[in-house]
């Protein structure tokens, strides 16, 4: 089972920030929280990952609270390519449990 | 790089025929995985291997099903005899060097079993 909790489904404003919620309260010490996206019908793709530390790329920043037990992705400037099924995953090796995931869909 | 390639990207097969799914992985990773999609049951691991062995199959449904990977550029998943409720997307992934954390997906073969 997956270790992490999602809300179903998210709206946001192309433009606007996309802040996408996950919750993972059993994490333990050695586990890394990742995220993925779906877009339709393609494989998924690596978006970022972090341990403790906030963590920032290209594409988006993880902020992650100091117990670990949440986190949250941002995407800061939405677009409608951004419109997929974001996956939030906690593990310490590569052994991933993919949960539903976020649907988001970005409205123009 | 051209990516994790799979082949075919679409399979039509009936009940009780074998099927085979291909897998190249991108040069240098090595790790491999093998993932299966359905509306019911979401994304699953089914399987990884390292350096051409496998690690973890304890995804793999049943004995139907195997997987192998006889070098570091090439792995096959095979169903024998499939079954309607085999019907799903099957995703490859691959990543490394070592532990690398950026699994790189494939396009995945959508299989239907009439």
């Amino acid at each position: 089972d997956a270790k992490t909790t999602q809300p179903p489904s998210m709206d946001c404003a192309e433009g606007r920030a996309a802040n996408l919620p996950c919750n993972h309260s059993t994490i333990s010490g050695n586990e890394y929280v990742y995220w993925y996206r779906q877009i339709h019908s393609q494989g998924p793709q690596y978006i970022i990952h972090g341990l403790k530390n906030n963590e920032t790329n290209e594409m988006a920043s993880l902020i992650i609270t100091e117990d670990r037990k949440s986190s949250t992705l941002i995407l800061p400037h939405a677009t409608l390519r951004d419109t997929a099924v974001y996956y939030c995953i906690v593990d310490y090796g590569q052994n991933f449990v993919f949960g539903p995931g976020t649907r988001l869909s970005v409205l123009p | 790089d051209a990516g994790v390639i799979q082949s075919p990207r679409h399979e039509v097969t009936e009940m009780g025929q074998e099927v085979t799914l291909r897998c190249k992985p991108i040069s240098g990773h090595d790790y491999l995985f093998w993932y299966r999609q359905t509306m019911m049951r979401g994304l699953e691991l089914l399987i990884y291997f390292n350096n051409n062995v496998p690690i973890d199959d304890s995804g793999m449904p049943e004995d139907r099903f195997s997987a192998k990977m006889p070098n570091a550029s090439f792995s096959t998943l095979k169903i024998q005899p499939s079954e309607p409720r085999d019907s799903a997307v099957y995703f490859c992934a691959s990543s490394g060097p070592g532990d690398s954390y950026e699994q790189y997906f494939g396009p995945g073969t959508r299989l239907t079993v009439t």
